[in-house]
């Protein structure tokens, strides 16, 4: 079992609706990312959480520390919100460790 | 300013033989960083520095893998005697200081490594 797990690997939606990722993980943490990955290899980063909840535009983050889950939401999608979408860990344990999931590929279609 | 650079952005390489990769970091980020990310898999972390100290490098796959940051800004990644399991993508990543958890680590677009 991955320590970061996300759901659904793979997600295609029309151009407009709401769509949800998620991400769930084993270990302990003290903060979370989500990251948008475009065809080539380009990533950036979108949120970073440790509580609570986020908003950018279109883009809205949440954590439930207790439940170790995080939500992305994109409201109003639209075509080039295409991209993998990547939950990344920074774990309590240990020096340093940066935990990714597999990422989540999402085409909307127009 | 200009982002994180990595060069070469791709390249093959034979069986056995040693590649170098390099990362430019953006001006003055403290915190610098390496991943691999194999085809269709997320990024894997292989190392981390602060300024020229390598503080961590339990990500590295083996001991063919070295990298270095002398002067704590342009990185470089070796590969030796390279094997066909080492294909991948490999990013970079910088942030500003060495407070990892509340930081934005900015990518580079990745060397894309085949080694046939």
């Amino acid at each position: 079992k991955n320590e970061v797990e996300q759901s659904p690997q793979n997600l295609t939606a029309q151009e407009g609706e709401f769509i949800t990722i998620n991400c769930s993980y084993s270990v302990g943490i003290s903060a979370l990312h989500w990251l948008q990955q475009h065809p080539g290899g380009g990533i950036v980063s979108l949120f970073m959480l440790s509580s609570g909840k986020k908003k950018h535009g279109r883009l809205i983050a949440t954590i439930n520390i207790q439940e170790k889950h995080s939500s992305l939401h994109i409201t109003a999608s639209h075509p080039r919100d295409s991209a993998v979408y990547i939950c990344a860990v920074v774990t309590t344990s240990g020096t340093y460790k940066y935990i990714f999931g597999t990422g989540t590929r999402l085409k909307v279609l127009a | 300013g200009a982002g994180v650079s990595q060069s070469p952005r791709y390249k093959v390489a034979k069986r056995g033989q040693d590649v170098a990769l390099r990362c430019d970091p953006i001006s003055g980020h403290v915190s610098l960083f390496w991943y691999q990310q194999a085809l269709g898999q997320g990024p894997e972390f292989l190392t981390y520095f602060q300024n020229e100290a390598q503080l961590d490098k339990s990500g590295l796959p083996s001991d063919r893998f070295f990298a270095e940051r002398p002067e704590g800004s342009v990185s470089t990644l070796k590969i030796q005697r390279t094997q066909q399991e080492d294909s991948a993508v490999y990013l970079c990543a910088s942030s500003l200081r060495g407070t990892l958890q509340q930081e934005t680590q900015y990518f580079g677009p990745g060397t894309r490594l085949l080694v046939l």
